[in-house]
């Protein structure tokens, strides 16, 4: 079957970095996405990696692994705004997001 | 970026009366859109996939009876929950597809939150 793993939940502190890992099982993958959910609003699309390696934005980096089912989000010194939910998704053979549950990150003063 | 709106943003009804939502792409055609419901600390849930004049795709579990979709054009598609009951009540995302863009990419509309009395 298809899986998605990530943390359930995750605390760090105000201009610290964090790393939130997410692990995927898909029939075929063209892709993974990260996107940011604040509590009440929808997703927000964050990055998209195809290939192996690290792709930066700014103070948020993201990393694939496709030889070991693996990706993780990197955020860097962190604000209080970063509060918030971040999914993990991978896109399959058919083009179809399959999400994790989401991590959520407590970002504490 | 293309945008993705949704109406109405939140909307409360009494058990048993239907209530649509739309889901619109502002600049750009939509050729796929996608309906998901989250519930309060889950995480998404793909409800259907709709393609422009086509009917929609329906995930296991998914009445399709029960949720209505029409994807009658490239820029806007309708999920109209018939018969709501409290169960009902969830927070409706729906994403699309650019069609002439990266294929990859969903953008996502702001939610409608339902509540059911």
């Amino acid at each position: 079957g298809q899986n998605i793993d990530q943390p359930t939940e995750m605390t760090a502190t105000e201009g610290a970095i964090v790393q939130i890992n997410c692990t995927y099982q898909t029939s075929g993958f063209n892709g993974l996405f990260w996107y940011q959910q604040h509590a009440g609003e929808a997703p927000t699309f964050l990055s998209y990696n195809v290939l192996d390696g690290l792709e930066e934005k700014g103070r948020f980096s993201s990393f694939l692994s496709r030889s070991k089912g693996y990706s993780y989000l990197l955020l860097k010194e962190l604000q209080m705004k970063d509060s918030a939910s971040y999914l993990c998704a991978a896109l399959d053979s058919n083009y179809q997001l399959i999400w994790g549950a989401g991590t959520k990150l407590i970002i504490k003063p | 970026g293309a945008v993705v709106s949704q109406h109405p943003s939140w909307v409360i009804c009494k058990s048993g009366t239907s209530v649509k939502i739309e889901c619109r792409s502002l600049d750009f055609q939509a050729t796929t859109m996608f309906w998901y419901r989250q519930f309060p600390k889950q995480s998404l849930m793909l409800m259907a996939t709709s393609n422009e004049g086509s009917k929609a795709t329906y995930e296991q579990g998914v009445e399709k009876d029960k949720f209505l979709i029409n994807h009658a054009s490239l820029t806007l598609s309708t999920l109209t929950v018939t018969s709501a009951h409290p169960e009902d009540s969830s927070f409706y995302i729906c994403s699309a597809r650019d069609g002439l863009g990266d294929y990859n990419e969903q953008f996502f509309g702001p939610g409608t939150r339902l509540t059911v009395l």
